[in-house]
């Protein structure tokens, strides 16, 4: 069976810090791995890796794949108040449709 | 262009009683998938459907649960005699085709059966 493992589940930081948010994955004919944002409504899409050692940038906003070792990492440096909300990675293989779901980091920015 | 659309937003009901749960993807979209997401865990697929097929529904319960998705009209999925474990958060998702992989989330239906 698929599976996505985030870490840490949550992890409480002061703006301005730069966090790393860690995932793991083991996909049966692995395709892609995504990323999304969850605040209280629809989970917003952020970045998708199919490349390894390619390192995706959008903002502060950065993650990249290692397909060798079966991870990914999302980075956000100078963090904001509005940064704070659960952070979902999911993989994806390369037959079928469905995403597999870790069950999020869950990151709070104070002030 | 408006996003994925789910409605109703908040949906409650008593035990035994029937849920459905809407979903209209994006324009220019024609799969859509349909997500749980029960307290404390993280989304767990249910069914991918394209217009008039369901694809895969390999994460569905064999049992009260259904979807289909019209030629015309939204994306349903119907909870038949719902039970308190089907309280839970269902969110909608829809791509415009398999290839991209990206899939575009609605902001779910929550579900509360007392």
């Amino acid at each position: 069976e698929d599976k996505v493992v985030q870490s840490p589940l949550s992890l409480v930081v002061h703006e301005g810090d730069t966090v790393t948010l860690n995932c793991s994955y083991e996909v049966t004919n692995f395709r892609s791995l995504l990323w999304y944002k969850q605040e209280k409504k629809a989970p917003t899409f952020l970045f998708m890796l199919t490349s390894s050692g390619i390192e995706k940038k959008s903002g502060r906003l950065s993650s990249i794949l290692d397909k060798k070792e079966l991870f990914s990492i999302l980075n956000i440096t100078a963090t904001q108040t509005g940064d704070s909300a659960v952070y979902l990675c999911a993989g994806k293989e390369t037959s079928g449709s469905r995403l597999t779901f870790g069950e999020g980091t869950q990151l709070t920015v104070n002030p | 262009n408006a996003g994925v659309m789910q409605n109703p937003r908040h949906l409650v009901r008593r035990r035994g009683q029937e849920a459905r749960l809407r979903c209209s993807p994006m324009k220019g979209h024609s799969h859509v998938y349909w997500y749980r997401q029960l307290p404390e865990e993280g989304l767990k697929f249910m069914v991918y459907l394209q217009k008039e097929n369901i694809i895969d529904e390999s994460g569905m319960p064999k049992e009260r649960f259904s979807a289909e998705f019209p030629k015309e009209g939204p994306s349903i999925l119907r909870i038949q005699q719902v039970v308190r474990g089907d309280s839970a958060a269902y969110f909608c998702a829809s791509s415009p085709d398999i290839a991209k992989n990206i899939q575009y989330f609605g902001a779910g239906t929550r579900l509360s059966v007392l």
